[in-house]
């Protein structure tokens, strides 16, 4: 498979825990992206990298929360102390960045996060 | 703010008969209108994207969707709808002037019976 791999799948925490999420793109994509869903909603945008340089934060990730993107390959989010609040589907997308074009996202599955 | 509506939380439809998913978008200059599906246990999948010329734009499925600038809309429409058709159908436009961010509508579960 050459999707986007993300892992774990399902992670279950209990509140105050740190939990790390992986993400595998595209292997040509240069371009990274972390999003969130919850239930009923659509995704909201999170963090984006161009290569290993993450250049937009949304103001939804706290201090708490942390990405990277080292040499431009995989990425991981990583949640400190984690609320219940934090409870979603983290999801991880890549494209090919094409400056001022509509760049197509191919998303992975998901990882989805459950506080108690 | 660049955003998308989906007014319908829900459309059922019989199989067979033509399928309507409908968006209406709010921005500020030249609309990048995307519909996206998701399946169960599965990442959100592209259907097709509007950025400018036909109104009318052909994707993935057999699924299109028309873009009206009038009525600032971009209804999804499948002529003949299948049961694997069932699923969550998400509208997105990219916002502000970059060109990596999408705002997501909220979705419309689309439920085909047989």
């Amino acid at each position: 498979d050459t999707g986007v791999s993300q892992d774990p799948r399902h992670k279950i925490t209990k509140r105050g825990q740190n939990v790390t999420f992986r993400c595998d793109p595209i292997s040509e994509h240069n371009r990274l992206y972390w999003y969130r869903q919850t239930l009923g909603q659509g995704p909201e945008f999170l963090t984006y990298f161009q290569n290993e340089a993450q250049l937009e934060k949304s103001r939804l990730l706290s201090d708490r929360f942390s990405a990277e993107r080292p040499k431009g390959s995989f990425s991981t989010l990583e949640i400190q102390r984690t609320e219940q609040g934090d409870s979603a589907m983290y999801l991880c997308a890549s494209s090919l960045g094409v400056a001022g074009g509509a760049n197509v996202l191919t998303f992975g599955a998901g990882s989805r996060l459950t506080v108690l | 703010a660049q955003s998308v509506a989906q007014p319908e939380d829900q459309v059922n439809v019989a199989e067979g008969n033509p399928l309507t998913v409908k968006c209406t978008y709010s921005v500020s200059g030249n609309p990048y209108l995307f519909w996206y599906v998701q399946y169960p246990n599965r990442g959100l999948q592209f259907l097709l994207k509007y950025i400018t010329g036909d109104n009318l734009v052909k994707g993935s499925y057999g699924f299109e969707a028309e873009f009206n600038k009038s009525q600032t809309s971009f209804h999804l429409k499948k002529p003949s709808a299948l049961v694997s058709d069932s699923a969550l159908y998400f509208c997105a436009v990219r916002t502000g002037s970059n060109d990596y961010k999408l705002s997501f509508g909220a979705g419309t579960t689309v439920t085909v019976r047989a």
